[in-house]
């Protein structure tokens, strides 16, 4: 089954504790994008990629930082999470060639809680 | 950069009756247009979309929208509601780019 796959669905963690959301794709998709969902405030991205080793920022990318050494996976990671960084967390995939004709394919989601 | 106004953060209608979303963008060139449909818990699921061709655009579930250029619209509807359509549903706008412009979502709430 053609899947974007996120781990972990929930997540409560403290405050200044390093973490790593994973994220990971079987439909060998060039582009991958993490966002962040937030009541009012709709859908912001925090981080993209093109392909392998190719990511750029997005609109909210402050405290957060990604890598792609894999086609197939793009984590999240958290250096040093705080409190304004709880929300729930989106992976998204798409073939480059066809985002925008045929729009993304999206993980389950990632409620993360930083206390 | 593009933008998605979705009117109404909040809309409820009974069941059995119409449902409307309403969904402005903002774009010089024609846009390839999305709704997304979010379940309690769930990941965003593809409802329909719009990307060339006819103009009225069905999708799964019943739901269907129709892409009106002269107004820079892209209202999503349903003749009857059903009480599994209780959801957020978000529009989302991509150029021939592959950057995704969302709108902040509508909650649908459907009283029995």
């Amino acid at each position: 089954e053609a899947q974007v796959t996120q781990n972990p669905r929930y997540l409560i963690t403290v405050t200044g504790k390093k973490l790593t959301v994973t994220c990971s794709q079987n439909m060998n998709h060039e582009y991958m994008s993490w966002y962040r969902q937030d009541p009012g405030l709709g859908l912001r991205q925090i981080y993209y990629s093109m392909n392998v080793e190719v990511t750029d920022k997005g609109d909210v990318p402050e405290g957060y930082k990604v890598s792609r050494k894999e086609k197939r996976n793009f984590p999240l990671i958290l250096e040093s999470p705080s409190p304004n960084q709880t929300s729930l967390y989106f992976c998204a995939s798409s073939s480059t060639s066809r985002t925008g004709r045929y729009g993304y394919t999206f993980g389950s989601g990632t409620r993360l809680t930083v206390v | 950069a593009q933008s998605v106004t979705q009117l109404g953060s909040h809309v409820s209608v009974s069941e059995g009756a119409l449902v409307l979303l309403r969904c402005n963008y903002s774009s010089s060139v024609p846009p390839y247009l999305f709704w997304y449909v979010q379940y309690p818990n769930q990941g965003l699921q593809l409802l329909l979309k719009y990307t060339t061709g006819a103009t009225l655009v069905k999708g799964i579930n019943g739901f269907e929208a129709e892409f009106k250029k002269s107004e820079t619209s892209f209202h999503l509807t349903k003749p009857s509601a059903h009480m599994s359509d209780a959801a957020e549903y978000f529009c989302a706008v991509s150029d021939t780019g592959n950057q995704f412009y969302f709108g902040t979502g509508t909650s649908l709430t459907v009283i029995p």
